[in-house]
């Protein structure tokens, strides 16, 4: 079962624009995560963010948290025709020592030139 | 550093067959994950193996299976195999800390595309 839905579940913008997705989940966690797979292909880690974080940066990327609301957002600023992919979140459990990772339902971007 | 490879690549079987899927994960992670992906119920958990044990495993019947080695490679094995067992299969390594301070991202494979006629 899934933890997290994205939304949209579909995106499709120009490139140099920005793209927004919105992740929630149900239950408390340890950490937040970004995954990134191109078509047909595995996942690639983009970003995590820690549950007493707020925001996080990495290059065009600005991840928030609001734990309150149990949710999260991935912000990729000045998209471009390679941004084009499949973007999953996932949530790390804040109980035991194995992992428990369970991805989103994920958000299909489209860049266009 | 090489990545995780999975092998093989695409994988055609009939019905009541089984199969066993590869993982070689990075080199120094002990942990090693699978998941399934269909386009239907998205990414599920399967299991999680660290040093040879079972850590953790999803909600799959007793055919899906697997096995780590002394040297963190990793089987699944899937015997009387269903139409819906098509999927593809991605297998995900880890330094294995989880919980607490810690976190360790999964670096994951390109998948074995299993298709079941």
């Amino acid at each position: 079962s899934q933890q997290g839905e994205e939304d949209p579940q579909a995106l499709s913008i120009q490139e140099g624009e920005n793209a927004t997705m919105n992740c929630s989940y149900k239950t408390s966690i340890n950490n937040l995560q970004w995954y990134r797979q191109n078509s047909g292909r595995g996942l690639v880690h983009l970003i995590l963010i820690r549950s007493n974080e707020r925001e996080k940066h990495s290059g065009r990327l600005r991840v928030t948290l609001d734990t309150s609301k149990k949710s999260s957002s991935l912000l990729i600023t000045a998209s471009r025709a390679a941004d084009t992919a499949s973007y999953f979140c996932a949530t790390d459990p804040n109980t035991g020592t194995a992992s428990k990772l369970t991805f989103g339902t994920g958000t299909r971007l489209q860049v266009t030139l | 550093k090489a990545g995780v490879t999975q092998t093989p690549r695409y994988l055609i079987k009939t019905r009541g067959q089984q199969v066993t899927l590869s993982c070689s994960p990075i080199s120094g992670h002990r942990s090693v994950s699978w998941y399934q992906q269909t386009p239907g119920q998205g990414l599920q958990f399967l299991f999680e193996y660290f040093s040879e044990t079972q850590r953790n495993k999803g909600n799959f019947p007793g055919r899906f299976s697997g096995r780590q080695f002394s040297n963190s490679r990793s089987e699944m094995n899937v015997s009387t195999l269903e139409l819906g067992d098509s999927a593809l299969y991605l297998c995900a390594s880890s330094l294995g800390l989880f919980g607490g301070p810690y976190n360790s991202p999964l670096h994951f494979g390109n998948g074995t595309r299993l298709t079941v006629t």
